[in-house]
């Protein structure tokens, strides 16, 4: 079955500066995408980025990139020049393909908070 | 172009009740999957309907829980009777259906959830 960890509960950065938060996964599939999903405190889901299996560069959506280290089972996600209103919910995720419905699989999540 | 929409936004019900949640997709996305966070834990996948049919049910926690998705357009889930342990965010999220040819397909865009407390 496929796995998301996510070890960081919370994580406080500095404005301005960027921060790295952890995921690894597990899978036995060969072909598989992997998602970064925000969720304010408003609550909504937001995707910000996505990493296929067989890309050759790491994925980069403005102040956002993956850092994917396929033989670590790794999908880090980078924020480079955090933001205050970058404070909020981060989760990874998987797509789970079994059973046809392209369905995600979800980590815990890490509650970031950007200091002024 | 209109997002996902949820109702209610939040619920609070007694243990034994009834409670109908609605989920409007965006417009043209056929896949529709409703997702449950349950309080400090992962968000788990509940669901997933193509257009009318369910495709995917295997996360279903009970037959206490009744989804529906008539005329492929919205979709309801219905928890009868609610219990302690169903309390929790519950998010709708639509997904136009796979093409396999770039990055973004397949994308699920989610709604805000809808908050259930059961007491």
């Amino acid at each position: 079955a496929q796995k998301i960890t996510q070890t960081q509960p919370g994580m406080f950065v500095q404005e301005k500066e960027a921060v790295t938060l952890d995921c690894t996964y597990d899978t036995s599939d060969p072909s598989y995408g992997l998602f970064w999903y925000k969720q304010p405190s408003s609550g909504e889901m937001i995707f910000l980025i996505y990493q296929g299996s067989y890309d050759q560069q790491n994925a980069t959506e403005g102040r956002y990139s993956l850092n994917f280290q396929k033989a670590r089972k790794s999908a880090n996600l980078v924020i480079s020049a955090s933001q205050l209103g970058d404070s909020a919910m981060y989760f990874c995720a998987m797509r789970d393909n079994q059973g046809g419905s392209e369905k995600l699989v979800f980590g815990k999540g890490t509650k970031l908070t950007v200091n002024p | 172009e209109a997002g996902v929409t949820q109702f209610p936004s939040h619920s609070v019900i007694e243990k034994g009740q009834t409670v109908t949640l609605r989920c409007d997709p965006i417009s043209g996305h056929d896949n529709l999957y409703w997702y449950r966070r349950v309080m400090g834990k992962e968000i788990k996948f509940l669901l997933h309907f193509v257009k009318e049919s369910k495709q995917d049910e295997s996360g279903m926690p009970n037959n206490r829980f009744l989804a529906e998705r008539t005329g492929g357009t919205y979709s309801t889930l219905k928890v009868q009777p609610a219990e302690l342990e169903d309390s929790g965010v519950y998010f709708c999220a639509s997904s136009r259906l796979t093409s396999g040819r770039g990055i973004g397909d397949g994308e699920q865009f989610f709604g805000p959830g809808t908050r259930l407390t059961v007491l």
